[in-house]
């Protein structure tokens, strides 16, 4: 099935520094969700983007869902040795629609 | 908070039985979904429930069921469980007209 394409697929991070991520797609998307997935547990969601251009915050973690609307960013300022986890996007395309397309993942490790 | 649970967080099983996975979500959400994931592919939807007694096929239906007698509660069944069926299994839960979807803890099901 198909699947978004993210970048970087992985990073190493010293605690303290920010962290940017992105999440792109052949094709044009309604909606951007960005989640959040530990070892063995559920996905946890942390910001939906419902506009081209909008800008979302929740604590330290901003996404942005971009112009083009075929892309969409998460930025984690300061990270913390608990933002470890993989983060994926999840695109809906058709406002009716239930098919969601899910990002590759990008697997996040803090250097404490 | 959506609140989503599954009632198991591990099971294993032998090749053949029929297996039963719950879900259920306490914020009286109309749409619910059953996917698997696995590394590599992501997470695949294998149902999807628009409301009680509704259902949709996914993207992998073959060899699963599913049972929503009950707003609250999504059942997937494997009707005769195979080792290739060894997976997360997550459900999640979305209002009609909302886009953000919610999943549970998820279930490891091994079949041996």
């Amino acid at each position: 099935g198909q699947q978004l394409n993210q970048s970087p697929q992985s990073m190493f991070i010293q605690e303290g520094e920010d962290v940017s991520m992105n999440c792109t797609s052949s094709s044009i998307f309604n909606t951007w969700l960005w989640y959040k997935q530990d070892p063995g547990e559920g996905p946890v969601l942390l910001i939906a983007l419902y506009k081209a251009g909008e800008l979302t915050s929740n604590g330290r973690l901003t996404a942005q869902f971009g112009i083009t609307r075929k892309d969409s960013f998460l930025n984690i300022s300061a990270s913390i040795p608990s933002d470890v986890g993989i983060y994926f996007c999840a695109g809906l395309a058709t406002s009716g629609t239930y098919k969601y397309i899910f990002g590759t993942g990008t697997r996040l490790k803090v250097l404490a | 908070d959506v609140k989503v649970t599954q009632s198991s967080r591990y099971l294993v099983k032998r090749t053949g039985e029929k297996v039963f996975l719950e879900c259920v979500q306490d914020m009286d959400h109309e749409n619910m979904f059953w996917y698997r994931q696995d590394p590599g592919l992501g997470l695949r939807l294998i149902y999807f429930s628009y409301d009680v007694k509704m259902k949709e096929k996914g993207d992998i239906p073959e060899g699963y069921s599913v049972s929503r007698e009950k707003k609250e509660r999504f059942s997937l069944i494997l009707e005769s469980a195979s080792t290739n069926q060894t997976s997360m299994y997550l459900c999640a839960s979305r209002a009609y007209g909302d886009y953000e979807q919610y999943f549970g803890p998820g279930t490891r099901l091994t079949v041996t």
